[in-house]
């Protein structure tokens, strides 16, 4: 069962931010948050992950609240590249075997 | 970064053939690999999990002796998908997993069984 919840869709203005939302009000004090994209016909590739503090990359800044119940992904200035489902996901890092579980995720379109 | 490569990037076999499916990680070594699958407008499934030089272990649903699963080396794994039908058509992806257990994802095969 997938442990996050996002809106199925959004669309963004090119140039403007993007502001994905994930809800994960049952992770635990040892799960990470991360995010993952796939553009169409390709493979996931990977945004940025973090644990409580927020976080910033060249591609992305990730925000998560305080009591950890959800984040908020930020993609500051959105291109038309930028289109594509976003995913967010919770996971135990140094877990042995346990694979990436993705969600149904956010399609977010970027709209010239 | 960690690259993962797939090959082919797409294939077209006729029904009742096998088609096999390779998926290496260039620049580092990868004890664990995983095989997802995804249908058409659907998110990533979880087809497998391959141990260099164990059995691969299969979630529910998946049929071991259709996707056979090798991983004969740190930095090869193979899916063959045996006597394919139209309904095995899918995007198939592969994923390494490093020392570090960051998994890295493979660019995808897309199949089409006709």
């Amino acid at each position: 069962d997938a442990k996050t919840t996002q809106p199925p869709s959004m669309d963004c203005a090119e140039g403007r931010a993007a502001n994905l939302p994930c809800n994960h009000s049952t992770i635990s004090g040892n799960e990470y948050v991360y995010w993952y994209r796939q553009i169409h016909s390709q493979g996931p590739q990977y945004i940025i992950h973090g644990l409580k503090n927020n976080e910033t990359n060249e591609m992305a800044s990730l925000i998560i609240t305080e009591d950890r119940k959800s984040s908020t992904l930020i993609l500051p200035h959105a291109t038309l590249r930028d289109t594509a489902v976003y995913y967010c996901i919770v996971r135990v890092v140094y877990s042995g075997n346990t694979p990436l579980v993705f969600g149904k995720g956010t399609r977010l379109s970027v709209i010239a | 970064g960690a690259v993962v490569s797939q090959h082919p990037s797409r294939v077209i076999c006729k029904s009742g053939t096998s088609v096999k499916i390779e998926c290496r990680s260039l620049d580092f070594q990868a004890t664990t690999m995983f095989w997802y699958r995804q249908f058409p407008k659907k998110s990533l499934m979880l087809m497998a999990t391959s141990n260099e030089g164990s059995k691969a272990t299969y979630e529910q649903g998946v049929e071991k002796d259709k996707f056979l699963i090798n991983h004969a080396s740190l930095t090869l794994s193979t899916l063959t998908v045996t006597s394919a039908h139209p309904e095995d058509s899918s995007f198939y992806i592969c994923s390494a997993r490093d020392s570090f257990y960051e998994q890295y994802f493979g660019p995808g095969t897309r199949l089409t069984v006709t």
